[in-house]
């Protein structure tokens, strides 16, 4: 059974734009989450998404935003980058009590 | 709210002693509680987690974790640290039942270093 995938695994962006993250979750798995990890704040939940509605969300600014697909298939944006936002962005994908976390996609703003 | 605090950032053993990561948690309903392992640059592996039933709960790579309730605790031992132990460490608790399952909680996480 194939994880769960996150692509790009790097990514350079300058500030002010913006960027698109993708997250495909193991088969069968309707819950996607995603989460923020830096150096200085640590593990941050970002939102979670099932069945292509969002569920639950943590205290982002509106710069971040997300969606599902039908295939619960899900994808990430942030706008309007700031170095702050350099971190890796790690998805999971949730089955019963269990969440399932891809490699990741680091994210470097300059 | 749950929260979870995670008692030293930086933990050293030498090979084949004792390890033992301290997680407490705070949360206001019953909780499912989990210990995940980072390596560098890669995602998070679940070792092992608490929802309901037996207190001791074991996980991969001869890891267990006891919960105690009493002591709002659920901290992470393994008999016998090994090099490929070396690696970061989070609790993470997130509440029971409904539809909160995928909304995890974390500690900051403990780097264990593991000396020969």
């Amino acid at each position: 059974k194939a994880g769960v995938t996150q692509t790009p695994r790097y990514l350079i962006k300058t500030r002010g734009q913006q960027v698109t993250l993708s997250c495909s979750p193991i088969s069968g798995h309707r819950s996607v989450s995603w989460y923020q990890q830096t150096p200085g704040q640590g593990l941050q939940f970002l939102f979670e998404y099932f069945s292509e509605t969002q569920r639950n969300k943590g205290n982002f600014p509106g710069r971040f935003s997300g969606r599902q697909f039908s295939n619960s298939r899900s994808e990430m944006n942030v706008s309007t980058l700031e170095l702050g936002d350099s971190a890796l962005y790690l998805c999971a994908s949730s089955y019963d009590t269990e969440a399932f976390f891809g490699q990741g996609t680091r994210l470097t703003v300059v | 709210a749950q929260s979870v605090t995670q008692l030293g950032s930086h933990v050293s053993v030498s090979e084949g002693a004792l390890v033992l990561l301290r997680c407490n948690y705070s949360s206001s309903v019953p909780p499912y509680l989990f210990w995940y392992v980072q390596y560098p640059n890669q995602g998070l592996q679940l070792l092992l987690k608490y929802t309901t039933g037996a207190t001791l709960v074991k996980g991969i790579n001869g890891f267990e974790a006891e919960f105690k309730k009493s002591e709002t605790s659920f901290h992470l031992t393994k008999p016998s640290a090994h090099m490929s132990d070396a690696a970061e460490y989070f609790c993470a608790v997130s509440l029971a039942g409904g539809t909160s399952y995928g909304k995890l909680t974390f500690g900051q996480g403990t780097i264990l270093t593991v000396h020969p």
